[in-house]
């Protein structure tokens, strides 16, 4: 079992849209729709922004989407805001119940 | 409004067990579609899942740190507990507590609620 692969940063300037990858195998992202995202601020816990690969949560804002495709899945910024700088973390079941998170992406707002 | 409460020793020897309890409150933890976890994160490092379970069990555990987790619950208390042995430096780490959801019809939510999180330092 071996983590996700996402970028380990990645950058936009308000307004802009920003996308993350993450990349997994046939046994976690590319085998089962169960791909979650948490967005983390400095000092604070992980908060689920997106689940089942492109399902919001009640009281996430519509300018995050996300989509998956093969063993990569994708989250999407439409928009970018101050407050969107944060680390950022995908998810995948990986089978037998067992989960597998992503390396974490740290999103600068410039 | 469902809320996880870590607790435990700040420090832990090298060698020794790690030993850590998150209390649910403003939920049952017997609720029929709530499973239970424990995740990690290293200082300045990415988040790894330790282990879930249900109130009546199995638990299931991170196939690297099978050897070393047991994970159990306590309803009387509204409780479940990580015990993490023979740790090391590397096990340095703010653990987090969180729950994720399942139903028939959802299928998962995985940690849709998460502790603040307890820092636990390995060093003698």
């Amino acid at each position: 079992q071996s983590a996700l692969t996402q970028p380990r940063s990645v950058s936009g300037s308000p307004g802009q849209s920003v996308t993350i990858s993450c990349t997994g195998t046939s046994n976690d992202v590319g085998g089962y729709n169960y791909v979650s995202w948490y967005q983390q601020h400095p000092g604070k816990a992980p908060k689920l922004l997106i689940f089942g690969v492109n399902k919001r949560p009640s009281g996430v804002p519509d300018r995050f989407s996300a989509s998956k495709s093969g063993n990569t899945a994708s989250l999407t910024f439409s928009g970018l805001q101050a407050d969107d700088e944060a680390e950022y973390f995908c998810c995948s079941y990986a089978g037998s119940y067992t989960w597998v998170f992503g390396g974490g992406t740290n999103l600068t707002v410039l | 409004q469902l809320q996880l409460q870590e607790s435990g020793p700040g420090l832990v020897k090298p060698s020794e067990t790690l030993s850590l309890t998150c209390t649910v409150s403003g939920g049952s933890i017997s609720s029929g579609s709530s499973y239970w976890a424990w995740v990690r994160q290293p200082p300045g490092k990415g988040l790894e899942w330790i282990g879930s379970l249900y109130y009546t069990g199995p638990a299931f555990y991170n196939p690297a740190l099978k050897s070393r987790v047991s994970m159990s619950v306590d309803t009387s208390k509204n409780q479940f507990s990580l015990n993490l042995m023979s740790v090391t430096a590397a096990d340095t780490a703010v653990f987090y507590c969180a729950k994720l959801h399942y139903d028939t019809l959802t299928g998962y939510i995985p940690f849709d609620y998460w502790g603040q999180g307890i820092l636990v330092t390995v060093s003698s």
